[in-house]
C-alpha cells in the first residue's frame, strides 16, 4: 500500500536551516507529482512547494519563495525540502503529499503522518 | 495568494444535511475545476474526500458530493453521522500554478 513517512524534523533556531525528507513506497514514485503542506500548530493547512514527476518543474507557496527548495531523488523514493533562513513563523508540522494523477492541479490523494519543525531560539 | 474563505464553523443533528461554502476568486476556484475538499480529524493527516470539484475517491461514502459555482464551491455531507466530526479544507490549482487551501471549517454534530 502507499506509505509516506516524512523525517528531519526537530527545533532549530531562527536563521538557521533544516532538511526534510520524506521516503515513500508502494507506488511508482517516479510517475507522480509531490507536495508539501504544513499546519502550523492550531492552525489551518498551507500548500508549501510541488514538484513534478521527474523534478522539471517546481513551486513554492510565497511565504518561502526563495528560502526553502523542494527536491526528490527518484531512484531513492525520496521527495526533500531544503529550509533556509527559518523562522519563527515556519514553525509546523510538514506533510508530504502525493499528487493523484499527472494532471496539473491534480489532488493530494495520500499524506504522510508529518514531522514537526519548531523554530526557537 | 490569500486563503480561500470558508466559514469558522457549521453544525447539524445526525440524519440532517451541511453544506460547507469556500469563496476564492477568478485566479483559483474560477478559473479550475480543480476544486478538492479534504477532511482532517485532530492528530491525524488530511484525507482527500472531493477531487475535481464532485469526484469521490474510492472508499469515502456517497453521502459527501460538491458543486461550483463561478468563483464558489460547496461541499455537502447528507446523513450527517458522527464521524463526520472534523475540520474541512477546500482547496484549489491557480493561475500562478501554486495551490490554496481554504481558511478550514469545523464541523459539529450536535
Amino acid at each position: 500500500q502507499v506509505q509516506l513517512v516524512e523525517s528531519g524534523g526537530g527545533v532549530v533556531q531562527p536563521g538557521r536551516s533544516l532538511r526534510l525528507s520524506c521516503a515513500a513506497s508502494g507506488f511508482i514514485f517516479s510517475n507522480t507529482g509531490m507536495h508539501w503542506v504544513r499546519q502550523a500548530p492550531g492552525k489551518g493547512l498551507e500548500w508549501v512547494a510541488g514538484i513534478w514527476n521527474d523534478g522539471t518543474e517546481k513551486y513554492y507557496g510565497d511565504a518561502v519563495q526563495g528560502r526553502f527548495t523542494i527536491s526528490r531523488d527518484n531512484s531513492k523514493k525520496t521527495l526533500h525540502v531544503q529550509m533556509s533562513n527559518l523562522r519563527a513563523e515556519d514553525t509546523a508540522i510538514y506533510y508530504c503529499a502525493r499528487a493523484r494523477s499527472m494532471v496539473r492541479g491534480a489532488p493530494f490523494d495520500y499524506w504522510g503522518q508529518g514531522t514537526l519543525v519548531t523554530v526557537s531560539s | 495568494q490569500s486563503a480561500l474563505t470558508q466559514p469558522a464553523s457549521v453544525s447539524g443533528s445526525p440524519g440532517q444535511s451541511i453544506t460547507i461554502s469556500c469563496t476564492g476568486t477568478s485566479g483559483d476556484i474560477g478559473s479550475y475545476n480543480s476544486v478538492s475538499w479534504y477532511q482532517q480529524h485532530p492528530g491525524n493527516a488530511p484525507k482527500l474526500v472531493i477531487y475535481e470539484v464532485k469526484n469521490r475517491p474510492s472508499g469515502v461514502s456517497n453521502r459527501f458530493s460538491g458543486s461550483k459555482s463561478g468563483n464558489r464551491a460547496s461541499l455537502t455531507i447528507s446523513g450527517l453521522q458522527a464521524e463526520d466530526e472534523a475540520e474541512y479544507y477546500c482547496t484549489s490549482h491557480t493561475t500562478r500554478r501554486t495551490y490554496v487551501f481554504g481558511t478550514g471549517t469545523k464541523v459539529t454534530v450536535l
